[in-house]
């Protein structure tokens, strides 16, 4: 059981546009920032989204982050048959058991 | 740009203890400015951190993993190396090392991966 609750799973069609919710906390998403990772098959995770709704270098702007109060969302537009992946949501939980926590990942499919 | 690669072997014996390296190039273990991570993720299953180490030697673990997890870091070798003890087939995952930024203060915490090992799968079985 994840401590971030994530869907299992999401769809839309090429071109569309999706987005993933991650919800928490108090004590995780709702006093810390929220990191967003995609996991293609087969390869290690790689960082979307840090800081809540800030893209690394080469990262382009069809993803997009959000945060509000103990939720976040990651938004991807422009779907691409590409795109189809498992994503991850990130952050720090400062309760009594602290440490780096996940949500149990979200496979998109584009359809 | 940085690049991590994992190294160890890939089966362990149940009760005995998992190893494994983490060589870190293309920048330095020792700039201070990242928390060197080990993360690992079940078949089939999420992501699940397992601990941090800096360069200067201090370690962060997770709570649940504490009483088995050694990180240790060689910065004239520029890697950091990961011990599980009593591992059990429960442990047996893909083993990532990672670049992690962390910064905190008495009112947030920011913590995210921002390069990734390509992984390294561990078996646990007899």
């Amino acid at each position: 059981q994840s401590v971030l609750t994530q869907p299992p799973s999401v769809s839309a069609a090429p071109g569309q546009k999706v987005t993933i919710s991650c919800s928490g906390s108090s004590s995780n998403i709702g006093n810390n920032y929220v990191s967003w990772y995609q996991q293609l098959p087969g390869t290690a995770p790689k960082l979307l989204i840090y800081d809540n709704n800030k893209r690394p270098s080469g990262i382009p702007d069809r993803f997009s982050g959000s945060k509000s109060g103990t939720s976040a969302t990651l938004g991807i537009t422009g779907l691409q048959t590409g795109d189809e992946a498992d994503y991850y949501c990130g952050t720090w939980d400062s309760s009594l058991s602290a440490g780096a926590v996940f949500g149990g990942g979200t496979k998109l499919t584009v359809l | 740009q940085v690049q991590l690669q994992e190294s160890g072997p890939g089966l362990v014996k149940p009760s005995q203890t998992l190893s494994l390296t983490c060589t870190v190039s293309g920048g330095s273990i020792s700039s201070g400015d990242y928390y060197w991570t080990w993360i690992r993720q079940p078949p089939g299953k999420g992501l699940e951190w397992i601990g941090y180490i800096y360069y200067s030697a201090s370690t962060y673990y997770n709570p649940s993993l504490k009483s088995r997890v050694i990180i240790s870091v060689d910065t004239s070798k520029i890697q950091f190396s990961l011990k599980l003890s009593s591992v059990t087939a429960a442990d047996t995952a893909v083993y990532y090392c990672a670049r992690g930024y962390y910064e905190s203060s008495g009112y947030y915490a920011k913590y995210y991966f921002d390069s990734w090992g390509q992984g390294t799968l561990v078996t646990v079985s007899s």
